[in-house]
């Protein structure tokens, strides 16, 4: 079926160190996968994409890595910062003409001074 | 600041009522999508628009109609509301018609009492 989870609802760290965020999709079909931060009482805030014949991608302090034989992603963020603490969605796109993206559950993230 | 701008952002209505929540994408985006994001549910995905046409459609309920204009910005029509319809409705946009880098507005709250 059509799912994107996450195995860790909530994650805390201690600001300056790494933070990793995990996702399992479900659908091998899936060619395009996006990170999104979401900060109370804002919408979902695009962070990094990742095409499926990619493993990683670097942004800004962010690193996304992508497992296509178990089906696992990842958004990696440097040296945490308190405007890091939010909430962290995985986002998939199914290929084949459909445009919907399947989101997972979410992972709050939580730093600590 | 996305870009994408949605009004009202606050509404307060009355169970069997219905409700329009307005989205203007991005300058120069086509694509317009709506989604739903209840406490339990997550972010669900309900009806996309491209150029002013239905493109791809989720997991909509039929009491819930949208449509795009020809200057591109998209209307959600809510009608017989029902208290479960209770959540943040937020609109995302993109260049293209492919799902790809969408987005996000600042979503409306919708509150049914």
């Amino acid at each position: 079926g059509e799912s994107v989870g996450l195995h860790l609802p909530t994650l805390s760290v201690q600001e300056g160190d790494n933070s990793i965020i995990n996702c399992a999709y479900s659908n091998s079909a899936s060619d395009y996968f996006i990170w999104y931060k979401q900060e109370s009482g804002k919408g979902p805030q695009f962070i990094i994409d990742i095409r499926s014949n990619m493993d990683k991608r670097q942004g800004q302090r962010v690193t996304v890595l992508l497992n296509k034989t178990v089906k696992h992603l990842s958004l990696q963020i440097a040296a945490t910062q308190p405007g890091d603490s939010a909430v962290y969605f995985c986002a998939e796109n199914l290929s084949g003409g459909t445009d919907k993206l399947i989101f997972g559950t979410g992972t709050r993230l939580q730093v600590f001074p | 600041d996305s870009g994408v701008t949605q009004t009202p952002k606050h509404l307060i209505t009355a169970t069997g009522q219905r409700v329009t929540l307005r989205c203007s994408p991005r300058s120069g985006d086509l694509s317009v999508y709506w989604y739903q994001q209840s406490l339990d549910q997550g972010l669900q995905f309900l009806i996309q628009y491209y150029n002013g046409e239905e493109r791809a459609k989720g997991n909509i309920l039929e009491r819930f109609s949208a449509q795009q204009f020809p200057d591109l910005h998209s209307e959600l029509n809510l009608s017989s509301l029902e208290l479960g319809d209770s959540a943040l409705y937020f609109c995302a946009s993109s260049a293209a018609g492919t799902g790809l880098g969408q987005y996000f507005g600042p979503g409306t709250r919708l509150t049914v009492t």
